[in-house]
């Protein structure tokens, strides 16, 4: 079955440090993959998406990019700030009707000022 | 716009006991999934609900039931609770069946003792 591999946490960085959490994929067809952002106190929120190949997904300053040649969908940041402390989930979606969303573990940031 | 709301934010129940959680789908939308999340661990995909009928099952038990109302509000009931079950629950709406963003509500924290 589909599955979703992060790495392990937790992550800690100084403000303006550069962030990237690893995320690979199992899936059957051409599934599109997200990264879901959970803040404290909050609802998960959908950070980015990518519906194919060498898509890339972007928004408040984090991107990633659908490589399916390595099945991966790495969350990257140039600079970090404390705002952005938070658990981040790397999820699927298999292809047709079916919005099935699969995560993996999630990890959690916390920068530091 | 209203979003995703979910009731109780907080309840503890007795293993074997039946509990109903409820689930307000954001304005429009018409497709409600429910989530399990475990402490430490990413969401689960338990049921999703199109249209008032089921429409795809995670790989949980038949105690695990749904259901979906005319104004597409949802309840989610677990029957013989057992300690295991005790988590996150998290109900999220969208429009259609094809995945393109799942807006998520706060959850419901269950506790069985």
């Amino acid at each position: 079955g589909d599955s979703v591999t992060q790495m392990e946490g937790p992550v800690t960085l100084s403000e303006e440090a550069c962030l990237t959490i690893n995320c690979t994929y199992t899936a059957t067809g051409y599934p599109s993959l997200f990264w879901y952002v959970q803040y404290p106190g909050e609802g998960l929120q959908l950070l980015l998406k990518a519906t194919k190949a060498d898509d890339k997904g972007s928004n408040k300053g984090f991107e990633a990019t659908y490589r399916k040649e390595t099945t991966s969908f790495h969350l990257e940041k140039g600079s970090v700030q404390v705002s952005d402390s938070a658990v981040y989930f790397c999820a699927l979606s298999p292809t047709g009707a079916n919005s099935k969303l699969t995560f993996g573990k999630g990890i959690t940031l916390s920068v530091r000022p | 716009e209203t979003g995703v709301t979910q009731s109780p934010t907080h309840l503890i129940k007795t293993r074997g006991q039946q509990v109903t959680l409820r689930c307000s789908s954001q304005s429009g939308h018409n497709t409600v999934s429910w989530y399990q999340q475990a402490l430490g661990q990413g969401p689960q995909f338990i049921f999703q609900y199109y249209r008032e009928e089921e429409n795809g099952r995670g790989n949980f038990p038949p105690r695990f039931s749904g259901l979906q109302f005319p104004n597409y509000s949802s309840e989610l009931n677990v029957n013989a609770l057992e300690l295991d079950d005790s988590a996150l629950y998290l109900c999220a709406s969208s429009f259609g069946q094809d995945l393109y963003e799942q807006y998520f509500g706060p959850g419901t924290r269950l506790t069985v003792t």
